[in-house]
């Protein structure tokens, strides 16, 4: 199974600074028919399911302020956030689509400092 | 407007099996373009994906759960399911159904229904 490993587990941000968070696969997710990584980034806010943001790694979602962004390639990956905003706050996820059985990251739990 | 809708008991037996049914509207399960598929989310794991079928009756599960799984599709209903039998506590969680990503396989799940808390406990 590919292991993906978020950090930080929490982060506190300011409003209007910028949010980083890491997601670390346990191989390379580039897909090499299309040469892009299988990495999907979601927000979660309570009581809801996830909603995607960004796949292929960096390619936001219809809708998606551009203020998120998404970077990386082969096993690290970043999603970033660049004008945190109070609607911002939630849990992000990660997730891999290279192979069975689908498998995402602990979550990173964003908040306003 | 595509809506997914679980169904089923929030408490469980220890030992028993839980049946859960997402109903679909909006998009026609028979599509060709869609593998439909489960997810569960509890504190203790996170996100979880169980398992996910396709029209066809093709299916792929998570191989921690595999012995325990069945699902099916019932395309009369527009609707899809999950069996997982000999429940126990560590089953306690969310569980969501979901659209997988249009011509795609694993791909990721586009649309979620907004989930069911399902308890194992006597």
């Amino acid at each position: 199974d590919i292991v993906m490993t978020q950090s930080p587990d929490s982060l506190a941000v300011s409003l209007g600074e910028r949010a980083t968070i890491n997601c670390k696969s346990s191989r390379s997710l580039l897909y090499s028919s299309n040469n892009k990584n299988t990495l999907i980034w979601y927000q979660q806010k309570p009581g809801q399911p996830p909603k995607v943001l960004i796949n292929w790694a960096s390619t936001r979602e219809p809708g998606v302020p551009d203020r998120f962004s998404g970077s990386g390639s082969g096993t690290d990956f970043t999603l970033t956030i660049s004008t945190l905003q109070t609607e911002d706050v939630a849990v992000y996820y990660c997730q891999q689509y290279y192979s069975t059985p689908i498998t995402f990251g602990q979550g990173t739990r964003l908040e306003i400092k | 407007q595509l809506h997914l809708q679980e169904s089923g008991p929030g408490l469980v037996r220890p030992s028993e099996t839980l049946s859960l049914t997402c109903t679909v509207s909006g998009v026609s399960v028979s599509s060709s373009a869609y593998y439909w598929g489960w997810i569960r989310q509890s504190p203790g794991k996170g996100l979880e994906w169980i398992g996910s079928i396709y029209y066809s009756g093709t299916t792929d599960y998570n191989a921690s759960l595999r012995s325990r799984l069945t699902l099916s599709m019932d395309t009369s209903k527009n609707q899809f399911s999950l069996k997982l039998n000999s429940m126990f506590a560590a089953d306690t969680a969310v569980y969501y159904c979901a659209r997988h990503r249009e011509w795609a396989f694993p791909g990721w799940f586009d649309s979620w229904g907004q989930g069911i808390l399902v308890t194992v406990s006597s």
